[in-house]
């Protein structure tokens, strides 16, 4: 079984300049989350999806960032304009949705690097 | 109160022997725990799972749960430097939005 793929793997922009993260779930897996991940933190939830509903938003930044999930599978997670406190490591994650089976997998996560 | 906690470490602890990491959480509907391991430079991994009904042993690792302390436990028999990382627990949020509240995570360090 394929895992959750994300791409690119490492990104370096300048402050106010624009990025956007690809992530492909695990095959047949309804909840994708996106989280941010500062250094010697755990993960931050920014948005979840179900299919391809937001079920929460609450902590995304949305005055510069924005997250998709067309047809319920990919989804794209952008910031625009980026800030030098959004260097971070973002990771993709998937579920099942079920009761008894809440295990999140990750992707390999992209290291943004804001200069 | 944070509602999931953990020591943010380093846990030093020589090759061979027992790491204890102990995770606190404030919800105390709690049902179920998850310990993740994360390797520098790379993404959670989960490694145990456990229900409020018992401990539960996986090879080398045991997840223990005090419930009337509010705390759960990864105890790692025979430490092996490779399990040098951070580990981390999250504890589902009880709202049903599948959502699992995550701790800082501890490090910890398996010294040869």
């Amino acid at each position: 079984e394929a895992g959750v793929a994300q791409s690119p793997r490492y990104k370096i922009i300048e402050k106010r300049q624009s990025v956007a993260f690809w992530c492909n779930p695990i095959s047949g897996h309804a909840t994708l989350y996106w989280y941010q991940q500062i250094l010697g933190q755990g993960p931050k939830l920014l948005i979840q999806f179900q299919n391809n509903g937001v079920v929460d938003d609450s902590q995304l930044p949305k005055d510069r960032f924005s997250a998709e999930r067309l047809k319920g599978v990919d989804s794209t997670l952008k910031i625009q304009p980026a800030k030098l406190e959004d260097s971070a490591v973002y990771l993709c994650a998937s579920s099942l949705r079920r009761e008894e089976e809440r295990e999140q997998f990750f992707g390999p996560g992209t290291r943004l690097t804001v200069l | 109160q944070k509602e999931v906690e953990q020591n943010s470490g380093p846990l030093s602890v020589p090759e061979g022997a027992i790491a204890s990491l102990n995770c606190t959480y404030s919800d105390r509907g709690s049902q179920s725990f998850f310990w993740y391991r994360q390797y520098s430079g790379k993404s959670p991994e989960l490694i145990m799972f456990i229900y409020s009904n018992g401990d539960k042993e996986d090879g080398r690792f045991t997840a223990q749960l005090n419930k009337a302390s509010q705390y759960v436990s990864l105890l790692i028999r025979d430490s092996q430097p490779s399990d040098s990382a951070t580990y981390l627990c999250a504890v589902p949020r009880m709202d049903s939005n599948y959502q699992l509240i995550w701790g800082a995570g501890t490090k910890l360090i398996i010294k040869p």
